[in-house]
């Protein structure tokens, strides 16, 4: 089993929905928590980045994060056919330097 | 600013056959690694390093060598290529592992 899982979908909305991301973790020495965005035949960039319990917002997105139950969320608000792509939760192991992807989830927003 | 350069872009290779998938960085990065991503398998770590003279085993290290003998390159070994070594290799960089990684282009590979 993974250390972190991430539902694949592939998930597809409506433009201005609402999204919700998931992962979770098994590692409780896990530390800091990222989102990355993959479009298609590019390599991953970072969206957002926490390393503490509860939200943080930059703009249209939020991070989330329960350490109590080892999960984490991104949330999308009023969804744009250009957030269509892959999105990975990444999570860092501090002793040691381990940073592990999640499956990525395929995201489709549909004008 | 070339970032992170990944060569080649495109390899085919037949079964037993060895090469070098060539990372480099032109931003002065302690932390480089290399993943693979397959389909439904998001990115899997194969090697990082954590600084030049210092490499460790990632998620799925069997079949791959590597080495860090400068802070700007980062190869990494197929020793004897499998199909199941068939797949998408990106090369990453950050300054500190916990902060932002910045991708190369990425390598296909394809071993028949």
């Amino acid at each position: 089993q993974k250390e972190v899982e991430q539902d694949p979908g592939p998930l597809s909305v409506p433009e201005g929905a609402i999204v919700s991301l998931n992962c979770t973790y098994s590692n409780s020495a896990f530390q800091y928590f990222m989102w990355y965005r993959q479009y298609s035949r590019k390599g991953p960039e970072l969206l957002m980045y926490t390393y503490s319990s509860g939200n943080k917002e930059d703009g249209r997105f939020t991070a989330q994060v329960d350490k109590s139950s080892k999960y984490i969320s991104l949330f999308i608000r009023d969804s744009q056919p250009s957030d269509s792509a892959t999105y990975l939760c990444a999570i860092l192991n501090n002793q040691g330097g381990k940073l592990i992807f999640g499956q990525g989830t395929e995201l489709s927003v549909k004008p | 600013n070339a970032g992170v350069t990944q060569t080649p872009k495109f390899q085919v290779l037949k079964t037993g056959q060895s090469m070098t998938l060539q990372c480099a960085q032109d931003m002065n990065h302690e932390y480089m690694s290399w993943y693979r991503q397959d389909p439904g398998m998001g990115l899997r770590l194969i090697h990082y390093s954590v600084g030049a003279g210092i490499t460790d085993q990632g998620e799925v290290p069997n079949g791959y060598n590597v080495s860090r003998s400068t802070t700007e390159d980062f190869p990494l070994r197929l020793l004897s290529a499998a199909p199941s070594q068939t797949s998408v290799y990106f090369c990453a960089s950050s300054r500190d592992p916990n902060e932002k990684l910045f991708f190369g282009s990425g390598t296909q590979l394809s071993v028949l």
